[in-house]
C-alpha cells in the first residue's frame, strides 16, 4: 500500500527556517514526480512545488520562489521541502503528494502543520 | 495562472437526493497530449484530500459509481446521484494542464 508520511512541521518565528520531510513507501519512489501542496487553516489547497523523478527539474509557485526549495533522495525514498524566510502567510498544513500535474496527485500524505508566528 | 471557479461554494443536500457541483477554468484545459486534465478531489472532515475523478470523467478505484464527472474545454461538473452521509466534506476541482497547477476554492457539501 502507498504510504506518504510527512514530518518536520512546527512553530517557527517569522524569518525563520524549517525543513519538511516525506517518507514514501509502497511504490517505486524513483518512478514518480513528487509534489508539495499546502492548505492554510480553514482554507483551500495551493500547489507549492514539484520535482521530477530524478530531481533534474524542479518547479515552485511564485509565492515561494526563492524562499522554498524542493529536493529528493531516491536512495532514501524521501522528499524534502526546505523553507527559508518564512512568513505568517506560509502557515498551513503541508501535504506530500505523489505525482505532479496531468492526472495527479493520486495519493496524499496526512500532512504536517507549519505555524509561523512570533 | 489558470483560475478555477466552483459553484456553489456551499451545498446542503438531503440524504438520497442528487447533488451537482460546477467547475469552470479561465482557459481551456486541453493539454498538448490531447487529454483534458481536470481532476476532482474529496476532503472529508479532518482528512487529507482523496482523488475521486481524473481526466474529467475517470473514477478512481474504490470510488462509488454514484460519483460521475463530465464536461469539456472550460466547463466541468461533478455529480453525486444519491448523496450518502459519508459524502460530507469539501470537493475541489483541480487543473493539471497548465503550470502552476491550480485548485478551485472548494464546495462544502453537508446534510440538510
Amino acid at each position: 500500500e502507498v504510504q506518504l508520511v510527512e514530518s518536520g512541521g512546527g512553530l517557527v518565528q517569522p524569518g525563520g527556517s524549517l525543513r519538511l520531510s516525506c517518507a514514501a513507501s509502497g511504490f517505486t519512489f524513483s518512478g514518480y514526480w513528487m509534489s508539495w501542496v499546502r492548505q492554510p487553516p480553514g482554507k483551500g489547497l495551493e500547489w507549492v512545488a514539484n520535482i521530477k523523478e530524478d530531481g533534474s527539474e524542479k518547479y515552485h509557485v511564485d509565492s515561494v520562489n526563492g524562499r522554498f526549495t524542493v529536493s529528493r533522495d531516491n536512495a532514501k525514498n524521501s522528499l524534502y521541502l526546505q523553507m527559508n524566510s518564512l512568513r505568517a502567510e506560509d502557515t498551513a498544513v503541508y501535504y506530500c503528494a505523489r505525482g505532479a500535474g496531468r492526472d495527479h496527485p493520486d495519493w496524499w500524505g496526512q500532512g504536517t502543520l507549519v505555524t509561523v508566528s512570533s | 495562472d489558470v483560475v478555477m471557479t466552483q459553484s456553489p461554494l456551499s451545498l446542503p443536500v438531503t440524504l438520497g437526493q442528487p447533488a451537482s457541483i460546477s467547475c469552470r477554468s479561465s482557459q481551456s484545459l486541453v493539454h498538448s497530449d490531447g487529454n483534458t486534465h481536470l481532476n476532482w478531489f474529496q476532503q472529508r472532515p479532518g482528512q487529507s484530500p482523496r482523488r475521486l475523478i481524473y481526466k474529467v470523467s475517470n473514477r478512481d478505484s474504490g470510488v462509488p459509481d454514484r460519483f460521475s464527472g463530465s464536461g469539456s474545454g472550460t466547463d466541468f461538473t461533478l455529480k453525486i446521484s444519491r448523496v450518502e452521509a459519508e459524502d460530507v466534506g469539501v470537493y475541489y476541482c483541480m487543473q493539471g494542464t497548465h503550470w502552476p497547477f491550480t485548485f478551485g476554492p472548494g464546495t462544502k457539501v453537508d446534510i440538510k
